[in-house]
């Protein structure tokens, strides 16, 4: 199982620019996620999905949109991007079963730049 | 609203010397997980603790969850350079399966 993967690795972006970070995993889980890291400020939930066609809003989704249309893909997607967007961005899958609540499984992160 | 307090923000201690990092909130959390991350990489479950009063032990880490399920603690026996990373902790809200919060996270630094 390759588990969770996220392309770029690194993207340098002028301000109004979009773009989308791709993010897969294989090991089908239900529960998908995007968060955003800034120093000093631990992992803030962006969006979330319990299923495919089915998403919601974390703590700061605001400039950006995802969809989930498989169980293996979340695309999260800037619609036009802000210097405030500068951040390293993880997507995570997770599923729960038995005593296996819920573990989140993180992609190895996208660090996005913009100017 | 801040939900959750790590404490402290940042550790720098030499190789066998012990810790404890703190995870502190005024809500009550059905669970609780803490993660390791490391420099360029995504965070690694460590433990999930469930029940008020649950210690668990990992080799030379020990995981506490409070009795009332509000705060977690996280102690480090003779720490050596490997364990050098970020310490999160996350806690999931009654529910909302599969949806954390994190702490802003420990830097811990063991030096040789």
């Amino acid at each position: 199982n390759a588990g969770v993967t996220q392309t770029p690795k690194f993207q340098v972006l002028k301000t109004g620019q979009s773009m989308t970070l791709q993010c897969a995993q294989d090991m089908n889980h239900e529960y998908m996620s995007w968060y955003r890291q800034d120093p000093g400020m631990g992992l803030r939930l962006i969006h979330y999905s319990v299923g495919a066609g089915i998403t919601d809003q974390g703590e700061v989704p605001n400039g950006y949109n995802v969809s989930r249309s498989t169980t293996e893909d979340f695309p999260l997607r800037l619609l036009s991007a802000a210097p405030s967007q500068t951040s390293v961005y993880f997507c995570a899958s997770s599923y729960s079963k038995g005593d296996r609540l819920w573990e989140q499984y993180f992609g190895p992160g996208t660090r996005l730049t913009v100017t | 609203t801040q939900l959750l307090e790590q404490s402290p923000q940042f550790l720098s201690i030499q190789e066998g010397e012990n810790l404890t990092v703190y995870c502190n909130s005024s809500s009550v959390f059905s669970s609780l997980q803490w993660y390791r991350q490391e420099p360029g990489e995504g965070p690694v479950l460590l433990v999930t603790v469930v029940t008020g009063g649950e210690v668990k032990k990992l080799k030379r880490l020990t995981f506490q969850f409070g009795d009332a399920r509000k705060d977690s603690s996280l102690h480090i026996t003779a720490a050596q350079p490997g364990d050098t990373g970020l310490y999160l902790c996350a806690p999931m809200i009654y529910n909302q399966g599969g949806k954390l919060i994190f702490g802003q996270g420990t830097e811990l630094s063991v030096k040789p």
